[in-house]
């Protein structure tokens, strides 16, 4: 069956070490996203990537690096920089087709840091 | 990117339809209507999509008006698994490369 897979489901982490979330898709999606999600709040974009090898920043990237080398995959890297990692992170990824803005969610990543 | 407005949170008896409005002013001509659905601890998953008129599927209708300033999410008897926050997006289906979620509205199902 075609989707995202998002690991791992649940990573701790101590202050200062960066963590890298997986991503990825086999649904031939060009577009791919990352948002993050605090308790009881929308999700808010992080960083998102339309093709190989070239991404762009969302509202809130600051502390996070992203690579998109291949098609089906968008790691997410939460840095040390990050002052208030801890957040459910969700991967998303659409055709880059018209009338395409629908987009498939992985069932995220639940990052604490201890 | 159209800014949407929808209220915060809704509560609703089983088997009653639910009626929930999202505000977008400043929907561009390209812009897409979309709706998705959110459970605690999980992904966002799609409901409905329109673009003017009326849309509907097995789950849902989106009502939409002529100016397509605003849109309503209609769901037909809820059940108690309807409980969930519900996002309405607009964007451009030609190509946007952000989608911006705004904060949901709540829905609680009552028995």
């Amino acid at each position: 069956d075609g989707g995202i897979t998002q690991s791992p489901k649940y990573l701790f982490r101590k202050e200062g070490q960066n963590v890298t979330l997986s991503c990825e898709q086999n649904l031939n999606h060009d577009a791919m996203y990352w948002y993050r999600q605090d308790p009881g709040q929308g999700l808010r974009l992080i960083y998102y990537s339309q093709i190989v090898n070239d991404f762009q920043k969302g509202d809130i990237a600051e502390g996070y690096s992203v690579s998109r080398e291949k098609k089906e995959s968008f790691p997410l890297t939460v840095t040390s920089a990050q002052k208030n990692p801890t957040a459910f992170y969700l991967c998303a990824s659409r055709p880059r087709a018209t009338g395409a803005n629908v987009l498939t969610f992985g069932a995220g990543s639940r990052l604490t840091v201890l | 990117l159209a800014k949407t407005t929808q209220p915060i949170s809704m509560d609703s008896y089983e088997g009653q339809e639910v009626n929930i409005t999202c505000s977008h002013n400043n929907i561009a001509t390209n812009d897409y209507i979309t709706w998705y659905q959110q459970f605690p601890s999980q992904g966002p998953r799609f409901i409905i999509q329109g673009y003017k008129t009326k849309v509907t599927n097995e789950v849902a209708s989106l009502f939409i008006p002529a100016d397509r300033k605003s849109s309503t999410l209609s769901l037909p008897r809820v059940s108690l698994s309807d409980t969930a926050v519900y996002y309405c997006l607009v964007g451009d289906a030609t190509g946007a490369n952000n989608l911006f979620f705004g904060t949901g509205t709540r829905l609680t199902v009552i028995p």
